[in-house]
């Protein structure tokens, strides 16, 4: 199935923990994303790349590194875990086009004990 | 700074009813506007994109209207069926290909 996928789709671990979140897409999209759904339902950008080029980066503290091996793959690594981290995180992607849609996966539940 | 608000929050309405979601933004230097509706534990499902020289789009059901220079966009949704619960959000795109999305309204359909 053509689709942005996430893994995992659970992860529940413990502050001060280092952990990763993956996303491919075989749309083939130049341009993905990362979102993050608080607790109230809000959901904000945080990253986007185009073609592995790092293009937004809302003022995300420096514990949150995205990585782009290439134009299909955007994973997202949280160093040092902490309480407010707990959230929805979601992959999207587009085309390079301000005109077309973005597709989304289905999202990470991250819980931080 | 962007700001998307939508009203109401809430709406519950027996089905069959014909009924209207609405999205209001503060800058209305926008390039497009997207609404997507999102079910409990998934991802977000693209409804509808309208670009910014546009004033209406349908698909099925669905027709998202545009008002740019008011700052205002609406989503309406005729003969209302129980799979149409769902939250329903509002996103506009500005700049660099980012949304900036509303808090959305949760829908729910009444049999």
């Amino acid at each position: 199935d053509t689709a942005v996928s996430q893994t995992p789709k659970y992860l529940v671990t413990q502050m001060g923990n280092d952990k990763s979140i993956k996303c491919e897409q075989n749309l083939g999209h130049d341009t993905m994303y990362w979102y993050k759904q608080d607790s109230k339902k809000f959901l904000k950008i945080m990253f986007s790349y185009n073609n592995k080029e790092l293009i937004i980066n809302e003022t995300v503290p420096n514990r949150f590194s995205p990585k782009s091996p290439d134009k299909a793959h955007l994973n997202l690594h949280i160093n040092s875990l902490e309480l407010g981290d707990s959230a929805v995180y979601f992959c999207a992607s587009s085309l390079t086009d301000r005109n077309q849609p973005q597709h989304f996966g289905d999202g990470t539940r991250l819980s931080i004990l | 700074k962007q700001e998307v608000t939508q009203i109401p929050a809430a709406l519950s309405v027996p089905e069959g009813e014909n009924l209207v979601l609405n999205c209001s933004f503060t800058d209305s230097a926008i390039y497009n506007l997207q609404w997507f509706r999102q079910d409990p534990g998934k991802g977000l499902t693209s409804l509808l994109l309208i670009q910014s020289s546009q004033r209406e789009q349908t698909s099925g059901r669905l027709n998202a209207s545009l008002d740019k220079s008011s700052g205002r966009s609406t989503l309406y949704i005729a003969a209302s069926q129980p799979g149409d619960s769902a939250t329903y959000l509002c996103a506009v795109i500005e700049g660099t290909q980012k949304l900036v999305f509303g808090q959305g309204t949760r829908l729910t359909i009444n049999p």
